[in-house]
């Protein structure tokens, strides 16, 4: 079945950097657009960044631009986002989720990244 | 890119129908029919509900439908059920390949 599923979450320092990742399974990952998209603590969701299927268009929200790079490896069918810099706002549950013209669809269940001294 | 504005919290009883609201701008809701809906249990994968305005994914329950006015898009969900209870969210396109989510509604099935 369709699944995205994330990993590399975790607890790192301000300044610090992580990468996580989001393995697709069950659809063609190289044909579809992927997005990276994040839940605060207590928060709505917040768009992140977006990917093209071939990895040659990249964009991001303003907050992270300069700080984050998303990726994607077709021939393993996985998607990355590189966190630099990382600050205390950037804690969040980052989900991965597949672009479908204007909307999402699938979803992961995504990874906690804490950022903590 | 300011978030869309929902209600924090709407509630209804069991078989009642509740409408949620989501307020954007000229710039985003206003500017495209591609605004959709999420519904999302806590600790879960959020799931669509509604794309493109007013379309409903397959299997979706048609309970749920999708509409917009101007700058105001509005999730109606009739025949309300317990299982229905969950935080829903919209999101437009906001141009230049860029997405606005809501901030989300509490939807309490009393």
């Amino acid at each position: 079945q369709v699944q995205l599923v994330e990993s590399g979450g975790g607890v790192v320092q301000p300044g610090r950097s992580l990468r996580l990742s989001c393995a697709a399974s069950g659809f063609s990952f190289s044909s579809y657009g992927m997005h990276w998209v994040r839940q605060a603590p207590g928060k709505g969701l917040e768009w992140v960044a977006v990917i093209w299927y071939d990895g040659s268009n990249k964009y991001y929200v303003d907050s992270v631009k300069g700080r984050f790079t998303i990726s994607r490896d077709n021939s393993k069918n996985t998607l990355y986002l590189q966190m630099n810099s990382l600050r205390a706002e950037d804690t969040a549950v980052y989900y991965c989720a597949g672009r479908q013209s204007g909307h999402f669809d699938p979803w992961g269940q995504g990874t906690l990244v804490t950022v903590s001294p | 890119q300011s978030a869309l504005t929902q209600p924090a919290s709407v509630s209804g009883s069991p078989g009642q129908s509740i409408t949620i609201s989501c307020t954007g701008t000229s710039s985003d809701v206003g500017s495209y029919n591609l605004v959709s809906w999420y519904q999302h249990h806590p600790g879960k994968a959020p799931k669509l509900m509604i794309f493109e305005v007013n379309k409903r994914p397959s299997g979706v329950s048609n309970r749920f439908s999708g509409s917009k006015s101007g700058n105001t898009a509005s999730l109606t969900i009739s025949g309300l059920q317990s299982e229905d209870e969950a935080d829903y969210y919209c999101c437009s396109y906001a141009g230049s390949s860029t997405w606005v989510f809501g901030g989300g509604t509490k939807l309490t099935v009393l």
